[in-house]
């Protein structure tokens, strides 16, 4: 498909677990975001890239997240040793580019994540 | 500095009405004034921009009011209709990162 593809969809793990959740950003697109959604939340800003690297990562809630950019395309959000609060929807969104023209994002449909 | 509030919370309306959800911001450098509407289980979805220099921008049924001087903006749903049921959330940008509001869930009844 075109649009912006994440995976899993939905993951239940046990507190203490790593999860590793993937983002295929829309091809071309430079910029790619990734945010949270707890429920009925807004999103909560967590990184940014510009390519591979990420200018803003100061969302990022403790050290027990982290997240990568390869190729240009493809990012991975890492969270270690799971807390039960992590338990949200996690949004990967792209845009053709970033800094001061980002322009329109366009979201995935979300990683659903629960820690139990 | 960052925050963006949005209300009202949760919003019914009859069809055929007029929704208003509005919004406000304290960052004056803020350059973007999106509008995103996101149905369950989707993501969000661009409905609506506006940049500071002018005051409304109007696409169809939607539009956008803008105040700079009151660092307000608001979406405006025209002849609201049952399939405009989704959660809305503005935002605001300078640069790279879109600050978004909390959120309001809108109901259309038929």
């Amino acid at each position: 498909g075109a649009g912006v593809s994440q995976s899993p969809s939905n993951k239940v793990t046990e507190k203490g677990k790593d999860v590793e959740l993937r983002c295929d950003p829309i091809s071309g697109h430079t910029a790619l975001y990734w945010y949270r959604q707890s429920l009925g939340q807004g999103l909560e800003f967590l990184i940014y890239f510009q390519g591979n690297s990420a200018p803003d990562k100061s969302g990022l809630p403790s050290d027990r997240f982290s997240a990568e950019r390869t190729g240009g395309s493809v990012s991975t959000l890492t969270i270690q040793r799971t807390q039960q609060e992590d338990s949200a929807v996690y949004l990967c969104a792209s845009s053709l580019f970033g800094g001061s023209n980002t322009g329109e994002l366009f979201f995935g449909e979300g990683s659903r994540l629960t820690v139990l | 500095q960052q925050q963006v509030k949005q209300s009202p919370q949760s919003l019914i309306v009859q069809k055929g009405g007029i929704s208003i959800i509005n919004c406000a911001y304290e960052n004056t450098a803020f350059d973007y004034f999106p509008w995103y509407q996101q149905f369950p289980g989707k993501g969000p979805a661009l409905l609506i921009a506006i940049r500071p220099d002018v005051s409304e921008k109007k696409e169809g049924r939607f539009t956008i009011s803008f105040n700079k001087s009151a660092k307000q903006f608001s979406l405006h749903i025209m002849d609201s209709q049952p399939g405009d049921s989704a959660t809305y959330f503005c935002a605001a940008s300078r640069g790279s990162r879109l600050t978004f509001g909390e959120g309001t869930q809108l109901t259309v009844n038929p």
